[in-house]
Parts: structure tokens; C-alpha cells; sequence
């Protein structure tokens, strides 16, 4: 089954203690990307890849740390969690990204950071 | 860099009745317009997509409207039923491999 998985789905830190949010997926998509779900702040990104090895700041990526080193895996890194980083993060890939097709998202991670 | 302003934030219609998201950009190079329905708890996923060499397109009780000149397209849903409850997202996309920047969503509540 196509599809975009993310672990863990809920996580429960403190803050300093660094943490990764791990996304894969199966369909041999290009681009890839992380956005954070806030109340009444909608989707933003994080980071984007358009392959391995390539990787873009989005609008709030301060904080965050992103890998490419693989096709199929993005994993979110988060060196020192604060609790303005307790978020819904999704993670999503499309074949290429942009103009041309359909972001397909993952479950999402509920992180609070205390 | 792009800038996608949703509006409105909250909307109310009774089953039956027909709603409009609506949204703007500013990047006149984009030129795909997806939107997005998630409900509670799930994650987005995509119900349909305009690119900008087309003005309109329709699915169902759904269709989209893009006016490239004014910087701005719809959401049209006609026959609203209670499952179509959720937020939606707009988003505007420009060349492969560019970030997708999305609206702020509106929440749309259809009562029975």
C-alpha cells in the first residue's frame, strides 16, 4: 500500500532532551517536506527536500534540523525541544513537488514539549 | 515569497445550502492551486486541483475557480451534507520542486 508513515504518532518530552520524528514513505517520491499544525495558524512549512541530499529552509525552520540521506526517509530532528515547539507535525511527499502534483501526508505526530 | 490569505476562517451553512472558500496569492508565478480537507484528528488530504492553464474545474458537488489576473481562486461545494464538516486548506505552488505554501484554513460546520 502507497503510503507515508511517521513515528511516533504521540510524544511526550521535556525540554532540552533531543528527539527525531522519523517519515518514510514508499513510492519513490522526490520531494518531501515537514510542516508544523498550530490553531488557527493552518499549515507551515518547516523544511523541504526536492531528493537526497537536497534540503530547504521553509517559513519557520528555526529549530529544526532535516536529513536527506536516503530517498525514502525525512526525518525531523529537534536538538534542544522547547515548549513552543509543541505542535501536530506532519510529515508529506509528492513526486516532485510544487507545481506539479499531489502532496500526499503522513498520519501526523502530536509532540508537547513541557 | 508566496503568500496565500484564506478567508473566511469559520463557516456555518445548512445541509443542502452551497459554501465558497476563497483565496489569494501574491507570487503571480504560481500555478498549481490544490485544496486540502481534513477532518478531525486525520490528516489532510488532497479533493481537488487547479492548475493555471485551466479557469475552472469540477468534481462532483465540488469545483474550483481560479482568476489568474486577480490572484485568486475558490472552493465551491454545492449540496452540502453534514460529512463535509472539516477545515479546508488552500495552497498555491509554483515550479517542481518549490515549497507549497498553504492558507490559514477555514472550518466549515454543515448542520443537519
Amino acid at each position: 500500500e502507497a503510503q507515508v508513515t511517521q513515528n511516533p504518532r504521540y510524544l511526550i518530552t521535556v525540554t532540552g532532551k533531543k528527539l527525531t520524528v522519523t517519515c518514510s514513505q514508499n513510492m519513490n517520491h522526490e520531494y518531501m517536506s515537514w510542516y508544523r499544525q498550530d490553531p488557527g495558524l493552518g499549515l507551515r512549512q518547516i523544511y523541504y527536500s526536492m531528493n537526497v541530499e537536497v534540503t530547504d529552509k521553509g517559513d519557520v525552520p528555526e529549530g529544526y534540523k532535516v536529513s536527506r540521506k536516503e530517498k525514502r526517509n525525512f526525518p525531523l530532528i529537534l536538538e534542544s525541544p522547547s515548549p513552543n515547539q509543541t505542535s501536530l507535525y506532519f510529515c508529506a511527499s509528492s513526486l516532485f513537488g510544487g507545481f506539479t502534483d499531489t502532496q500526499y501526508f503522513g498520519p501526523g505526530t502530536r509532540l508537547t514539549v513541557l | 515569497g508566496e503568500n496565500v490569505e484564506q478567508h473566511p476562517s469559520t463557516l456555518s451553512v445548512q445541509e443542502g445550502d452551497s459554501a465558497v472558500i476563497k483565496c489569494t496569492y501574491s507570487d503571480s508565478a504560481s500555478n498549481y492551486f490544490p485544496w486540502y480537507k481534513q477532518e478531525l484528528g486525520k490528516r489532510p488530504q488532497l479533493i481537488i486541483d487547479i492548475r493555471s492553464n485551466v479557469g475552472e474545474k469540477k468534481d462532483q458537488r465540488i469545483a474550483v475557480t481560479l482568476n489568474k489576473t486577480a490572484k485568486h481562486f475558490s472552493l465551491h461545494i454545492t449540496e452540502t451534507q453534514p460529512e463535509d464538516s472539516a477545515v479546508y486548506f488552500c495552497a498555491a505552488g509554483g515550479q517542481a520542486g518549490t515549497a507549497l505554501i498553504f492558507g490559514k484554513g477555514t472550518t466549515l460546520s454543515v448542520s443537519s
